[in-house]
């Protein structure tokens, strides 16, 4: 069945320093989605990517769908405190409405 | 808006008891999941509505597991008889087909354990 990878699967940053997840997924993707997950709280929508090599940005936040559309990353520029969570993308499978979550990735962000 | 509202926020029962989880969207959206959360699975799909006619329960992990959607307003997810590999963080979800393509608001999550 269609997967949808992540790595690394966990990442230790010093504050102010740059971090990017990777998200892979075994089939061509109509769009993909990226949520966060704060610790001991529930996933929360960040952005959807739809185009071919789309980038956009969020603040210190940068996204972007691969021209295959089957990866994507996420780049977090001067990470915070506020950035440590759980960092989840999720392609569409099966029927329109239905996403698969990749495994995510859980940044950790020392002051 | 309330957001999706899930209830109990923790659950604590032991093995063989049957466990009922309850899950209100948010007013309007016509798309409901059912997901569950550990750290050896991950965020995993259980099973999604439409319009409360369920459309993909091949996330269900056995028949111990039932989930209905009466009305547009409610949901539940029934674990009978419950065993302790079922602890995880059970969250429920909506969306609308209208508006947000997709966008999937997340209530704040069951926690289960089973002793």
């Amino acid at each position: 069945g269609q997967q949808v990878m992540q790595i690394p699967q966990y990442q230790h940053v010093q504050e102010g320093e740059d971090f990017t997840t990777y998200c892979n997924s075994s089939t061509t993707l109509s769009n993909i989605q990226w949520y966060k997950q704060r610790p001991g709280g529930h996933p929360v929508f960040l952005i959807q990517l739809v185009k071919s090599g789309e980038v956009k940005k969020q603040k210190r936040l940068t996204f972007q769908f691969g021209e295959a559309k089957k990866n994507s990353s996420l780049h977090i520029t001067a990470t915070q405190t506020t950035d440590v969570g759980t960092y989840f993308c999720a392609g569409p499978g099966s029927g329109t409405y239905k996403y698969i979550f990749g495994t995510g990735t859980r940044l950790k962000v020392l002051a | 808006d309330a957001g999706v509202i899930q209830s109990p926020r923790h659950e604590v029962t032991e093995m063989g008891q049957e466990v009922t989880l309850r899950c209100k969207p948010i007013s309007g959206h016509d798309y409901l999941f059912w997901y569950r959360q550990t750290m050896m699975r991950g965020l995993e799909l259980l099973i999604y509505f439409n319009n409360n006619v369920p459309i993909d329960d091949s996330g269900m992990p056995e028949d111990r597991f039932s989930a209905k959607m009466p009305n547009a307003s409610f949901s539940t997810l029934k674990i009978q008889p419950s065993e302790p590999r079922d602890s995880a963080v059970y969250f429920c979800a909506s969306s609308s087909s209208y508006r947000g393509q997709g966008t999937q608001y997340f209530g704040p999550g069951t926690r289960l354990l089973v002793l």
